[in-house]
């Protein structure tokens, strides 16, 4: 059965101190995995698609990476507005995303 | 480019009635997904539809039915609610080329912001 975890669940940064967050995840015919930012009472905004192990994508202070089986999100001198809960997803086939319980990340000014 | 709507944003219901919420896609989107957010079980699948069919299905029950129209705008129902389906529930829609063929164009889904949904 398809399976992402994400680690930690929550975590809280000052301004500025740098992290990483992971996403791995077991799957069968991996199609691509997705990076999505989640505030409270809204809709998950789309932010990365990787393909391939070796990948990298950049949006301002993120980073996303690739491996067989793991993902990691890099937030590089974070800011409070960065505060969300950053979701992992796979898409195994057709439609059909399957996510991770998401990070809760929190950045202190 | 107006992003994915979805209506209503909010709803009360009480066990026992049944509940429609619409989706309207981005335009020239033709893929509408479904998706319930619960804080235990995170972001489940519910169905997938594409040129008014359902492609996919996830593992929910039968209560749970939707349909596609031909201006791709979507509607799902929940018939017989019980407190368990309090959720958020998210629209997603993504393009797809009229031939329905897969691809890394077709994969990203832009989501809506959902409706929240509360059973009494």
């Amino acid at each position: 059965e398809d399976q992402v975890t994400q680690s930690p669940e929550a975590l809280r940064l000052q301004e500025g101190e740098s992290s990483s967050l992971n996403c791995s995840y077991t799957v069968s015919g991996l199609r691509g995995l997705f990076w999505y930012r989640q505030d409270p009472g809204k809709g998950p905004e789309f932010l990365f698609t990787l393909y391939s192990a070796g990948e990298e994508k950049e949006k301002e202070r993120l980073k996303a990476t690739l491996t067989k089986k793991e993902s990691f999100l890099h937030i590089t001198a974070p800011k409070p507005e960065d505060s969300a809960t950053y979701l992992c997803a796979v898409l195994r086939g057709a439609q059909k995303l399957v996510f991770g319980q998401g990070t809760r990340l929190t950045i202190n000014p | 480019k107006a992003g994915v709507t979805q209506t209503p944003r909010y709803l009360i219901k009480t066990r026992g009635q049944q509940v429609t919420l619409s989706c309207s896609p981005i335009s020239g989107h033709r893929s509408v997904s479904w998706y319930q957010q619960t804080p235990g079980q995170g972001l489940q699948f519910l169905f997938e539809y594409f040129s008014e069919t359902q492609r996919n299905k996830g593992n929910f029950p039968g209560r749970f039915s939707g349909r596609q129209f031909s201006n791709s705008r979507s509607e799902m129902n929940v018939s017989t609610l019980e407190l368990g389906d309090s959720a958020l529930y998210l629209c997603a829609s993504s393009y797809y080329p009229r031939g329905g063929a897969a691809g890394r164009n077709t994969d990203t889904q832009y989501f809506g912001p959902g409706t929240r949904l509360t059973v009494l």
